[in-house]
């Protein structure tokens, strides 16, 4: 079956240092990969999304490369802030199952003035 | 506020009670989605409705879990006999459209805050 696996967390790191976080998938077929955001006390939230290979999606700073070659979704941001401090999930969509979503576990990050 | 919205926020019941957790989706959205979210873990799908019909209701768990909508905006998610292990946040979100109508759909869901169901 489909399935997301993300590095585990917590990262933390100084603010302006450089983040990675590791996302791998498996799936039968062509899927849609995203990145999803959890701010503290906040609902899910798509950060960016890539629909085919070789895509790059970006917001707010933040930008992440479909790999199918690799399988791969890294999320990636050359200086995070205080504010990113949050959960992100890595997730996959199959084009015919109507949107349902695939989540990996999850990564905490905290970001340290 | 033309978010999704959840009520209540936060539940605690007693083992073998009956539960009732609401999502009220964004305005013409068609597709609607439960999660259960444990700590620590990513949200796991549970049902998913296209209009009034349950499109995919594979990640229910068991038949103490049951969904409804009814008119094809407003769902509920109601869990039977309750066991300490329901205990978890439930997440509903919406999207546009889904199913066979929406083939190649982007993907992207608007998650409401969420129902913290604790069962002592």
């Amino acid at each position: 079956g489909n399935s997301v696996t993300q590095m585990e967390g917590p990262v933390t790191l100084s603010e302006e240092a450089f983040l990675t976080i590791n996302c791998t998938y498996t799936a039968t077929g062509y899927p849609s990969l995203f990145w999803y955001v959890q701010y503290p006390g906040e609902g899910l939230q798509l950060l960016l999304k890539a629909t085919k290979a070789d895509d790059k999606g970006s917001n707010k700073g933040f930008e992440a490369t479909y790999r199918k070659e690799t399988t791969s979704f890294h999320l990636e941001k050359g200086s995070v802030q205080v504010s990113d401090s949050a959960v992100y999930f890595c997730a996959l969509s199959e084009w015919n199952q109507g949107g349902k979503l695939i989540f990996g576990q999850g990564t905490e990050l905290s970001v340290k003035p | 506020g033309a978010g999704v919205s959840q009520t209540p926020s936060n539940k605690v019941t007693e083992k073998g009670k009956y539960v009732e957790l609401r999502c009220d989706p964004i305005s013409g959205h068609t597709a609607l989605y439960w999660y259960r979210q444990s700590l620590g873990q990513g949200p796991e799908f549970l049902i998913y409705f296209q209009g009034t019909g349950a499109a995919d209701d594979s990640g229910l768990p068991n038949d103490r879990f049951f969904a409804v909508r009814p008119e094809g905006s407003v769902s509920t998610l109601k869990i039977q006999r309750t066991e300490r292990g329901d205990s978890a946040m439930y997440l509903c979100a919406s999207s546009k459209g889904g199913g066979l109508a929406g083939v190649g759909m982007t993907g992207e869901l608007f998650f409401g805050e969420g129902s913290r169901l604790t069962v002592l």
